[in-house]
């Protein structure tokens, strides 16, 4: 099966830092790679797929790169409601889906 | 607009049988492109992928619970059925349904319920 590890696993920030959090699978996945948002007590928001495609509605701070192995998620300016936990998900080898472990992204 | 939303038991016992719907509204799993998935989360950890089935019954299934879980899809009803047999108390966790389109090229959730925590014990 393809695994997925995010780093790092956790990070303090402060509102207005550029933050970059990367993906990365153990075999190619192309551009099958898609990033979610999650706060606690809520269900995960889509944020980008297929690597760089920004999901209606979300703010243009976000932005996603990379295809092959390695894959970024980038906070351009970080807003207080950006403090969460962040996962990616690839939608290319069996099983069709899996996520990664997440990075938590917190108040520095 | 999509919307999801799962029902079903908040407490199972161990070895039963655990039985979730998702009813959904602003698309029809009928039309072509369109699929429902269910992802899970115990408390404290990461998300995990179960099953999706998509508008022409394609059906899709975790391979380490493969064999405990069955998904079907009600279309006059707008639902889709998650049945996971043989419940351990490492089951608990909240189960979300999922709106998973198909655009030709990648899939991926874009609409989410807004869960429901299932406990199992006895």
């Amino acid at each position: 099966d393809i695994q997925l590890t995010q780093s790092p696993s956790s990070l303090s920030a402060s509102v207005g830092d550029r933050v970059t959090i990367t993906c990365r699978a153990s075999e190619t996945i192309y551009t099958y790679l898609n990033w979610y948002q999650q706060k606690p007590g809520e269900a995960p928001k889509l944020l980008i797929y297929a690597a760089s495609s920004l999901h209606s509605g979300v703010p243009s701070r976000f932005s996603g790169s990379g295809s092959g192995t390695d894959f970024t998620l980038t906070i351009s300016s970080l807003q207080p409601e950006d403090f969460a936990t962040y996962y990616c998900q690839q939608s290319y080898y069996t099983p069709l889906f899996s996520f990664g472990p997440g990075t938590s992204v917190d108040v520095k | 607009q999509i919307t999801l939303k799962e029902s079903g038991p908040t407490l199972v016992k161990p070895t039963q049988s655990l039985t979730l719907t998702c009813s959904f509204s602003g698309f029809s799993i009928s039309n072509s492109g369109e699929g429902v998935g269910w992802i899970r989360q115990p408390p404290g950890k990461a998300l995990e992928w179960l099953a999706v089935v998509y508008w022409d019954n394609d059906k899709r299934y975790s391979p380490s619970l493969g064999t405990r879980l069955a998904i079907t899809k009600d279309t006059s009803k707008n639902q889709v059925v998650l049945t996971m047999t043989n419940m351990h108390p490492v089951d608990t966790a909240t189960y979300y349904c999922a709106h998973s389109p198909y655009d030709g090229y990648t899939k991926y959730f874009d609409y989410w319920g807004q869960g429901t925590l299932v406990a199992v014990s006895s």
